[in-house]
């Protein structure tokens, strides 16, 4: 089993849609979570950190489960400019980061 | 801030011979890692250090590459010799700690023909 899953996708929606992503993780040890986002033929930017409260950034929403062992973003009023890679990401065994395969996003006018 | 700078942008080399890649990591981060990212298994850990010192190399595919960091603000990583399955794009990234948001640099894409 992966450490990190996600669905690939590719999510569709037209904007001004709210489109959530989710992703589970294998180690219930860990302790810190990310979101990344990865444009085309780019780095990966932190997009935002993932907080056991749960945690907003303008249109975006993190959430987490630790219950469930599950993450989530959900990305309101999409535009755009949304449209990217979304990398799930999670400290991993050995303390280290481990990024999912990421989540593709597409969104049209 | 300069942000992470990774040198070369691109490469494109023959099987067999050697590549360097390099890495200047953000002043002041004492963490440096090294990426590779490839369609098939996406981004994977090859190394990192902490203060300069390699923690941990699990992840280095064999013993074909090798990385290095002299000093505080340059690390290279080096494959010899290289073999056209090394073809990815391989990232430098810093921070200030293991379980902080890293930096990422640009990126090498590496092409081995």
């Amino acid at each position: 089993r992966k450490e990190v899953e996600q669905d690939p996708g590719p999510f569709n929606v037209p904007e001004g849609a709210t489109v959530a992503f989710n992703c589970t993780y294998s180690n219930s040890a860990s302790q810190s979570f990310f979101w990344y986002r990865q444009d085309c033929r780019k780095e990966p930017k932190l997009l935002m950190s993932v907080y056991s409260s749960g945690n907003e950034d303008g249109r975006f929403t993190a959430q987490l489960n630790r219950a469930s062992q599950y993450i989530s973003l959900l990305i309101r009023d999409s535009k755009l400019s949304d449209s990217a890679t979304y990398l799930c990401v999670v400290m991993g065994y050995g303390n280290k980061l481990v990024f999912g395969a990421g989540t593709i996003l597409r969104v049209k006018s | 801030d300069a942000g992470v700078i990774q040198s070369p942008r691109h490469e494109v080399t023959e099987m067999g011979q050697e590549v360097t890649l390099r890495c200047k990591p953000i002043s002041g981060h004492d963490y440096l890692f090294w990426y590779r990212q490839t369609m098939m298994r996406g981004l994977e850990l090859l190394i990192y250090f902490n203060n300069n010192v390699p923690i941990d190399d699990s992840g280095m595919p064999e013993d074909r590459f090798s990385a290095k960091m002299p000093n505080a603000s340059f690390s290279t990583l080096k494959i010899q010799p290289s073999e056209p399955r090394d073809s990815a794009v391989y990232f430098c990234a810093s921070s200030l700690g293991t379980g902080r948001g890293y930096t990422f640099g640009s990126g090498t894409r590496l092409t081995v023909v």
